[in-house]
């Protein structure tokens, strides 16, 4: 597609609940990138893949965080048993490869846990 | 610590006026990202600058880089409304993939 994707753009879950967070890259671009944005902060780095494999997870808060792309295009980040600091702006970015071209970033996922 | 520092972090001015926004980082990176953003939007590239004494120019905007004060600005040349915004800058850590942010500046022009 022409932009990163992401869906949905809104989400308000339950404390406890399970979401889901879906990333359609750049086609071609090799990189993909979650970060995690807190209102009125820069956003900080949760996880990159290199098409399928992830290779740093190390941003990840938790082990309640999952994040998977199984066929090297389409990722999804899954927060398990939300808690109220969970609550922020969720950003997919994606490149040709190490930063190559830049990085071009979706809309992101404001995610409230209530 | 790995740490990106922008300031001010908030600046309110008029139009027609000149200001810059610095941002002192921490690593050998020799790559610096500014990005734009909207309220409730994403980020928006506006600037690469991949080694010492880049300087490229969008507009109003100007971006410099001075990798050996670890120091990279952003000059905004007779500011317009349109230009309000929040402004971050980012540097791409040793790794070769991973960008640490600064907290961002919100800039504010008044008409």
């Amino acid at each position: 597609g022409a932009g990163v994707s992401q869906s949905p753009r809104y989400k308000v879950a339950k404390r406890g609940q399970d979401v889901a967070l879906r990333c359609d890259p750049i086609s071609g671009h090799v990189s993909l990138f979650w970060y995690q944005q807190a209102l009125g902060q820069g956003p900080e780095f949760l996880t990159y893949f290199q098409n399928e494999a992830q290779l740093d997870k190390s941003g990840l808060p938790s082990d309640r965080f999952f994040a998977e792309r199984p066929e090297g295009s389409v990722s999804t980040l899954k927060i398990q048993r939300t808690q109220q600091e969970d609550s922020a702006v969720y950003l997919c970015a994606s490149s040709l490869g190490q930063g190559i071209g830049g990085y071009t970033f979706g809309s992101g996922t404001r995610l409230t846990v209530v | 610590e790995l740490k990106v520092e922008q300031n001010p972090l908030f600046l309110s001015m008029q139009e027609g006026k000149n200001y810059t926004i610095y941002c002192n980082y921490s690593t050998t990176s020799d790559r610096l990202y500014w990005y734009r953003q909207d309220p409730g939007k994403s980020l928006e590239s506006l600037f690469v600058l991949l080694s010492n004494g880049a300087v490229k120019q969008e507009g109003r905007l100007m971006a410099s880089l001075d990798t050996k004060a670890r120091l990279s600005t952003l000059h905004i040349t007779a500011a317009v409304h349109d230009l309000s915004a929040t402004y971050f800058c980012a540097e791409l850590r040793d790794s070769n993939y991973q960008l640490i942010w600064g907290a961002g500046t919100k800039l504010i022009i008044k008409p």
